[in-house]
């Protein structure tokens, strides 16, 4: 079982509409979870981190956290087609110094 | 405040050579990563230095593989006798804790 994963995708959706990215993470103890968004041919860039259980909204990007289920998630609404791109999910675990990346979810954002 | 610069931004080098990637972290930043990225793959951790500690090298792939930070800033990865198999993105990453870690452009690598 990876440490940390996601859906490979890819996900299309229209413009306008709800993306709806997964994370599931296989250490209890994860402090800290992060959403990078990486352009084709570009470094990844954080974008939102969460480190408590529930929503954390910023514009129209809204991190969610369930500790007990193991799993966080990110929703774009609105999505734009600016907003294709690979999404990464990276934990910070309970004994880890170093993030673990989930491999990416590619998203399309269909004019 | 500049970001997380790295250089060269496009190395070639042919195979067996030794090859050298400079990471210039966030100022103030007190932890420094290096990843690897192979074409459509994920991220995978190469080491990290957290202040004058000894560095994590959990992730160096082999003894070809070195890296050193001098006077807790910028950092030099080394590989030693490239191999094709090395040819990947090289991103740095700093953090001012074990947090939000940022990346730098990265160097894309080409052994051929």
């Amino acid at each position: 079982q990876k440490e940390v994963e996601q859906n490979s995708g890819p996900l299309s959706v229209p413009e306008g509409a709800i993306a709806s990215l997964n994370c599931t993470y296989s250490d209890r103890g994860s402090q800290s979870f992060f959403w990078y968004r990486q352009y084709s041919g570009k470094s990844p860039e954080l974008i939102m981190f969460i480190y408590s259980n529930g929503d954390k909204e910023d514009g129209r990007f809204t991190a969610q956290l369930n500790k007990a289920s193991q799993y966080v998630s990110l929703l774009i609404r609105d999505s734009q087609p600016s907003d294709s791109a690979t999404y990464l999910c990276a934990v910070l675990g309970s004994s880890a110094r170093q993030l673990t990346f989930g491999s990416g979810t590619q998203l399309t954002v269909l004019p | 405040g500049a970001g997380v610069s790295q250089s060269p931004s496009n190395k070639v080098t042919e195979k067996g050579k030794d090859v050298e990637l400079r990471c210039d972290p966030i100022s103030g930043h007190t932890a420094l990563y290096w990843y690897r990225q192979s074409l459509g793959q994920g991220l995978e951790f190469l080491i990290y230095f957290q202040g004058n500690s000894a560095p994590d090298k959990s992730g160096l792939p082999s003894d070809r593989f070195s890296a050193e930070r001098t006077g807790g800033s910028v950092s030099t990865l080394t590989i030693q006798r490239t191999q094709q198999e090395d040819s990947a993105v090289y991103l740095c990453a700093s953090s001012s804790d074990f947090h939000e870690q940022y990346f730098g452009p990265g160097t894309r690598l080409t052994v051929t």
